[in-house]
């Protein structure tokens, strides 16, 4: 198993340009979840989706967009990157939305804004 | 949202020695502390989750309790090794959200 996938693992736009980060995962999970990570501070949540077909905005939503395309493949997309989004981004897949649910991640995607 | 904090944010540990640092949240609508494990060019990885007051888990060399009364939780490494250097993340649950803190990044000298 795969576990959770995410392409591409580098990216640098210029400031306007649009992208999309496509995160996959193979171990059957409902929910599905995108955070940035910055240096200093916690991995903040920006959208996730609780079960097919859903989708919520997390802490820091402003700026994204998310589309939960079937049960393994959940994207994020920028339609117009700014400096702010540069950023490390973590794509994560747990079983459900529990409390105790574990939450797997992604290898990450490194993205710079100029 | 409730706020996460992580103490110390570094710290530097001979190998052999045990060490420990502290998670703390605020104790009211909490439903649960997860404590992660985040090597350098790696993804974060599930250690514990605890739920209730007085929890107390181990996996080999290290191991975490909870308090939720006072809001924090510790994690203990046992006789630290080379290969527990990565930084040590959690996250408190508060209705069905993940909220992390920024780590305590531990490095282990020979």
């Amino acid at each position: 198993n795969a576990g959770v996938t995410q392409t591409p693992k580098f990216q640098v736009l210029k400031t306007g340009q649009s992208m999309t980060l496509q995160c996959a995962q193979d171990m059957n999970h409902n929910s599905m979840y995108w955070y940035r990570q910055d240096p200093g501070m916690g991995l903040r949540l920006i959208y996730y989706s609780a079960s097919e077909g859903t989708t919520d905005k997390g802490e820091v939503p402003n700026g994204y967009n998310v589309s939960r395309l079937n049960k393994r493949e959940f994207s994020l997309r920028l339609e117009s990157a700014a400096p702010s989004q540069t950023s490390v981004y973590f794509c994560a897949s747990s079983e459900g939305r529990g409390v105790t649910d574990t939450q797997y991640f992604g290898p990450g995607t490194r993205l710079t804004v100029l | 949202i409730l706020n996460v904090e992580q103490s110390p944010q570094s710290l530097h540990v001979q190998e052999g020695d045990s060490t420990n640092f502290t998670c703390s949240f605020p104790s009211s609508n909490f439903y649960a502390l997860h404590w992660y494990r985040w090597e350098t060019a790696k993804s974060p990885e599930a250690l514990f989750v605890m739920t209730l007051n007085g929890d107390e888990k181990k996996k080999g060399r290290i191991s975490a309790t909870l308090n939720t009364k006072e809001g924090y939780s510790y994690l203990y490494i046992k006789g630290s090794q080379p290969e527990d250097s990565a930084t040590y993340l959690c996250a408190a649950d508060s209705n069905y959200q993940l909220i992390w803190g920024a780590g305590t990044k531990l490095i282990i000298k020979p």
